[in-house]
């Protein structure tokens, strides 16, 4: 089955830089590749995602970049705020459309 | 306002009972979703649901049962199987088809006591 990891587990950026993080996956045949944000003790909010026909997509200060060769996909946050701190989970599709394999979370502290 | 509700937010039970945990969503989504969330371990799929009457195991369903008699709910039952049943549940939904994009609830956080 698809295994998705990412790094770093916890970032700290100081307020005004950028936040990049990480995420690899295994199964070739993954072709949606979504990126959720969520703060303390609420649901995920999807926040950008990328399908595997485009290279990056950019929204304001956010954007997520894509390597199939590679099979990883990158979230960055420019011009980090403090309302960006929160865990940031990133995913990807496994047994076609119906069901997402999640990574484990990343911790995004933006230092004001 | 559209949307996914997840019902009640905090919920206590005492060892033993099962509870049944509401997920109702008004956004006409074929697919719905459960989740089990613990510290660190991420999102982990206990059941789905694609169509009305049919739902497929995730990968922790023991202990769990679900229902899907409805297009627009999706109650989730922790049973007294359940080991380890304090978590934070959360439901998703999603289009179907073609549509990739998973919208989640609020969550319930669930406390066996």
């Amino acid at each position: 089955g698809e295994n998705v990891e990412q790094h770093p587990s916890t970032l700290s950026v100081q307020e005004g830089d950028s936040a990049v993080i990480k995420c690899t996956y295994s199964d070739s045949a993954s072709n949606y590749f979504p990126w959720y944000k969520q703060e303390l003790g609420k649901g995920p909010q999807l926040i950008i995602d990328i399908r595997s026909n485009v290279g990056e997509k950019k929204d304001q200060r956010i954007a997520v970049t894509l390597n199939k060769t590679a099979k990883h996909f990158s979230l960055h946050i420019t011009e980090t705020q403090p309302e960006d701190s929160a865990v940031y989970f990133c995913a990807a599709t496994l047994y076609g459309n119906n069901r997402l394999a999640f990574g484990k979370g990343n911790q995004v502290v933006v230092i004001p | 306002d559209g949307g996914i509700t997840q019902s009640p937010k905090y919920l206590f039970r005492k060892e033993g009972q099962n509870v049944t945990l509401s997920c109702e969503q008004n956004l006409n989504h074929d697919a719905m979703y459960w989740y089990r969330q613990d510290p660190g371990q991420g999102l982990r799929l206990i059941y789905y649901s694609q169509i009305v009457n049919d739902f497929q195991k995730g990968d922790i369903a023991e202990g769990y049962s679900v229902s899907r008699e409805k297009k627009e709910s999706f109650p989730l039952t922790v049973t007294s199987a359940q080991k380890n049943p304090t978590a934070f549940y959360l439901c998703a939904s999603r289009s179907g088809g073609s549509y990739n994009e998973q919208f989640f609830g609020p969550g319930t956080r669930l406390t066996v006591l």
